[in-house]
């Protein structure tokens, strides 16, 4: 059964460090989208890309943020330098691109904290 | 912009009763809609959708009917059970947003026994 695979699971680190959080998407689906998961704002969209190019980044702080492709097998979400309100569950989701149909897939997210 | 709106919970049951989770929705054109329920510590799972008018999406003895008239996509199922505690997402998706979709808030549903 394909799936989005998220990695780490699980990220703590202190103010002002560097984070990255990868993303796998599921073979094949040429749509990535990034997602923030906050008990106050619920589910925000940060990027989204197709066929590796950035289609919309306007959900990100640009100052901080960054989205990239590398690949059509690695999708990678930085924050530089991270800060306390930061701290998310970030989700990746990929899509076959078929059309406002087609649903996404989901990985499990990574649930990133910020001291 | 387009907008999705959830009643707002926890929704708390009994198992077996009868389970309604309103969800409206803010969008020009033609969008498709879906359900995604969410189980702790998990991502989003599709759990249905339509992607025209007066389609009718079902899984897992859940329901939800596309009513453009009242631009509604409400939630229900007949029956509910424990395991169907989890967190649930009403979202659109529509061809001037690049296919992403638009999350509702989120209802959180807890079955009791």
């Amino acid at each position: 059964d394909a799936r989005v695979t998220q990695t780490p699971r699980h990220k703590v680190t202190e103010m002002g460090q560097e984070v990255t959080m990868r993303c796998q998407p599921i073979l094949g689906h040429n749509t990535v989208f990034w997602y923030r998961q906050t008990m106050m704002q619920g589910l925000e969209l940060l990027a989204y890309f197709r066929n590796r190019a950035p289609l919309d980044d306007s959900g990100m702080p640009k100052d901080r943020f960054s989205a990239e492709m590398p690949d059509a097998t690695l999708a990678t979400l930085k924050i530089q330098p991270s800060e306390p309100r930061d701290s998310a569950v970030y989700f990746c989701a990929s899509g076959p691109g078929q059309g406002q149909g087609s649903p996404l897939h989901f990985g499990n997210g990574t649930r990133l904290t910020v001291t | 912009g387009d907008s999705v709106t959830q009643m707002e919970g926890p929704v708390t049951l009994s198992e077996e009763a009868f389970l309604t989770i309103n969800c409206t929705y803010t969008a020009t054109g033609y969008p498709s809609l879906f359900w995604y329920v969410q189980y702790p510590g998990e991502g989003l799972q599709l759990l249905l959708k339509a992607t025209k008018a007066d389609d009718k999406g079902s899984n897992k003895g859940f329901e939800a009917t596309y009513r453009k008239e009242t631009t509604s996509f409400h939630l229900e199922k007949g029956s509910v059970q424990v395991s169907d505690s989890a967190v649930y997402f009403c979202a659109l998706s529509n061809s001037n947003s690049g296919y992403a979709l638009n999350f509702g808030k989120g209802t959180s549903l807890l079955v009791t026994p």
